[in-house]
């Protein structure tokens, strides 16, 4: 069984910090997403990286998929409180049938 | 747009009682999931099903049991509850295509087993 491993699994900043998660894996993703969950709510799709040096801008995140397709990192720039909640990466592997391993998840605070 | 509805929200059972987790999806999605989440554990995918009249054992099994006799409708059995079970359990739905899967997820029921 691969092992997909966040880090770190919880990170308290202040409003107007930058951060960044990890993702990395011992295997090579074919794909791999990054999810949001808030409170009480199901994981909300962020992005999908298919190819090894990938880079995704979605407003003030910045998603990149290493060369090896083997990890993956999640940056936010200029964090706001409404950026609270659990960051996940789920990724694909090649000899998996296609299902989605998730990672264990960052736990993001944002206090103003 | 209704999506992947989950009920109930909330439920406590007692240890050996059972119950179905209802999961209906209304986008037509070929492929629908139940996973549990536990802190600290990310999700794990319990069963999975492809199509109607399909269903696969996925990570963590055990203790569950599913059918899927339409498109739209995905419920998850437990028989024999115990406090292992203790969990939010999340059941999602995708539409295959030739890229990777997207996933859309219910809102979760919270179960306690005591």
């Amino acid at each position: 069984t691969q092992l997909l491993e966040q880090s770190p699994q919880f990170l308290s900043i202040q409003e107007g910090e930058n951060l960044t998660v990890y993702c990395n894996s011992s295997s090579v993703f074919s794909s791999l997403q990054w999810y949001r969950q808030e409170p009480g709510e199901g994981p909300v799709l962020l992005v999908t990286v298919v190819t090894g040096g990938e880079v995704k801008k979605l407003k003030r995140l910045t998603f990149q998929f290493g060369d090896a397709r083997k990890d993956s990192s999640l940056h936010i720039t200029a964090a706001q409180t409404g950026d609270t909640g659990l960051y996940l990466c789920a990724g694909v592997y090649y000899n998996q049938g296609g299902k989605l391993i998730f990672g264990q998840g960052t736990e993001l605070s944002v206090k103003p | 747009n209704a999506g992947v509805t989950q009920t109930p929200k909330f439920r406590i059972l007692k240890i050996g009682q059972s119950m179905t987790l209802q999961c209906t999806q209304d986008m037509n999605h070929n492929y629908m999931y139940w996973y549990r989440q536990d802190p600290g554990m990310g999700l794990k995918l319990i069963y999975y099903s492809v199509g109607a009249g399909i269903t696969d054992k996925g990570e963590v099994p055990n203790g569950y049991n599913v059918s899927r006799s339409t498109t739209e409708d995905f419920p998850l059995r437990l028989e024999l509850a115990a406090p292992s079970q203790t969990s939010v359990y999340f059941c999602a739905s995708s539409r295959p295509g030739t890229g990777p899967e997207k996933l859309f997820f219910g809102s979760g029921t919270q179960l306690s087993v005591l």
